[in-house]
């Protein structure tokens, strides 16, 4: 099953584009990369997915690079209710069969 | 629509107790789940259902049944509390295993 490494946390100053990093090195060509956040101890909400192209929804961008192997998140204008964990996920294929297996996620201060 | 909605949001057992966490979500997704969370760390998988009927087992699921009579309705059961099963629990839905989750705001569960 393909894995994700992530920071473990990240800063970024209120106003600013949030850059959140994500690494997938094993992840195979018919797996798509999921990005949840979890706001204090509220239950994790869906931000955006994709395959092999960029993404963009109302809430993110997701920049998947050309061999897949990373992917990062952007949040254009960082708010003080951006600060929260992100996820980055790969959804799992084989024994799992699709199941979203989260990790410890990267933990976002967003800073006045 | 309420989404997903569980409860109770807040419980305390005692060791050896039984009890059920009930989850219910009204956007007739077929794909419903359990997750645990424990501090510092991501949510793991519990238990999973792809379909009324249909139960499987996710990454953690000794000590815990599930069960699928309806669409609507997934049911967390604990037949004999451990303090290890003190965690908060979410239990999630989605269109189908691979569309996005949507998640329950948590029940906080304390075994002591």
């Amino acid at each position: 099953d393909a894995k994700t490494t992530q920071p473990p946390s990240m800063d970024c100053a209120e106003g600013r584009a949030a850059n959140l990093p994500c690494n997938h090195s094993t992840i195979s060509g018919n797996e798509y990369v999921y990005w949840y956040r979890q706001i204090h101890s509220q239950g994790p909400q869906y931000i955006i997915h994709g395959l092999k192209n960029n993404e963009t929804n109302e809430m993110a961008s997701l920049i998947i690079t050309e061999d897949r192997k990373s992917s990062t998140l952007i949040l254009p204008h960082a708010t003080l209710r951006d600060t929260a964990v992100y996820y980055c996920i790969v959804r799992v294929r084989g024994g799992s069969q699709g199941n979203l297996i989260f990790g410890k996620g990267t933990k976002l201060s967003v800073k006045p | 629509n309420a989404g997903v909605t569980q409860t109770p949001k807040f419980q305390v057992l005692k060791t050896g107790q039984s009890m059920t966490l009930q989850c219910a979500q009204d956007m007739n997704h077929e794909y419903m789940s359990w997750y645990r969370q424990d501090p510092g760390m991501g949510l793991r998988l519990i238990h999973y259902s792809v379909g009324a009927g249909i139960t499987d087992q996710g990454e953690v699921p000794n000590g815990y049944n599930v069960s699928r009579s309806t669409t609507e309705d997934f049911p967390l059961r604990l037949l004999s509390a451990a303090p290890s099963q003190t965690s908060v629990y979410f239990c999630a839905s989605s269109y189908s295993r691979s569309e996005k989750l949507f998640f329950g705001s948590g029940t906080q569960l304390s075994v002591l």
